[in-house]
């Protein structure tokens, strides 16, 4: 089993959708979870950035973290075109000589 | 700042052939990443320095796979020889070391093409 698990997708909305994006993970020591967000043929960049079990929220964005079943969610709203990206999810947990652990990521394509 | 600068963006080579990837990470940022992504196994990491130091380097697939960080505003990453299985998406990523690991800021990447 891999560490961190993410549907592949792709995942198709049209414009103004909900959309509901998650990851499931192994390692009950991961506090930190992070989603980052790279459009086509570019590097990834952070979106959003959790500690722990609770939900955060930005704009359309909210991140929410299960720590007891061990799964995190992104949830968008009003879903727009420019939101068409690949959404990684990324988990950390802080322990020296330890770094981020990617899932694989998930395929969005909002339609106008 | 400009961020985090690879080069070149594109290598297209031929199989047995060296190939380097250059990194320059942002100015004051102590960690540095090697990635690669393929859409058979996503985003791995390869090797990551502390303060040009190598920390981690059990990402590294062989020993035809090299990185070296001789200072601390410029790294590489080798391939020798170079197989059509190295094919993929490199991206250099550097981060402050008050925020850990996490928050980390890729570069645009090196699309390799072996053929």
């Amino acid at each position: 089993q891999k560490e961190v698990e993410q549907d592949p997708g792709p995942l198709s909305v049209p414009e103004g959708a909900i959309v509901s994006l998650n990851c499931t993970y192994s390692n009950s020591a991961f506090q930190y979870f992070m989603w980052y967000r790279q459009y086509s043929r570019k590097g990834p960049e952070l979106l959003m950035y959790t500690y722990s079990s609770g939900n955060k929220e930005d704009g359309r964005f909210t991140a929410q973290v299960d720590k007891s079943s061990k799964y995190i969610s992104l949830f968008i709203r009003d879903s727009q075109p420019s939101d068409s990206a690949t959404y990684l999810c990324a988990m950390s947990a802080r322990q020296a000589g330890t770094a981020l652990i990617f899932g694989k990521g998930t395929t969005l394509s909002v339609s106008s | 700042d400009a961020g985090v600068i690879q080069s070149p963006r594109h290598e297209v080579t031929e199989m047995g052939q060296e190939v380097t990837l250059r990194c320059k990470p942002i100015s004051g940022h102590d960690y540095l990443f090697w990635y690669r992504q393929t859409m058979m196994r996503g985003l791995e990491l390869l090797i990551y320095f502390n303060n040009n130091v190598p920390i981690d380097d059990s990402g590294m697939p062989e020993d035809r796979f090299s990185a070296k960080m001789p200072n601390a505003s410029f790294s590489t990453l080798k391939i020798q020889p170079s197989e059509p299985r190295d094919s993929a998406v490199y991206f250099c990523a550097s981060s402050l070391e008050a925020e850990l690991t996490d928050t980390q800021y890729f570069g645009p990447g090196t699309r390799l093409t072996v053929l």
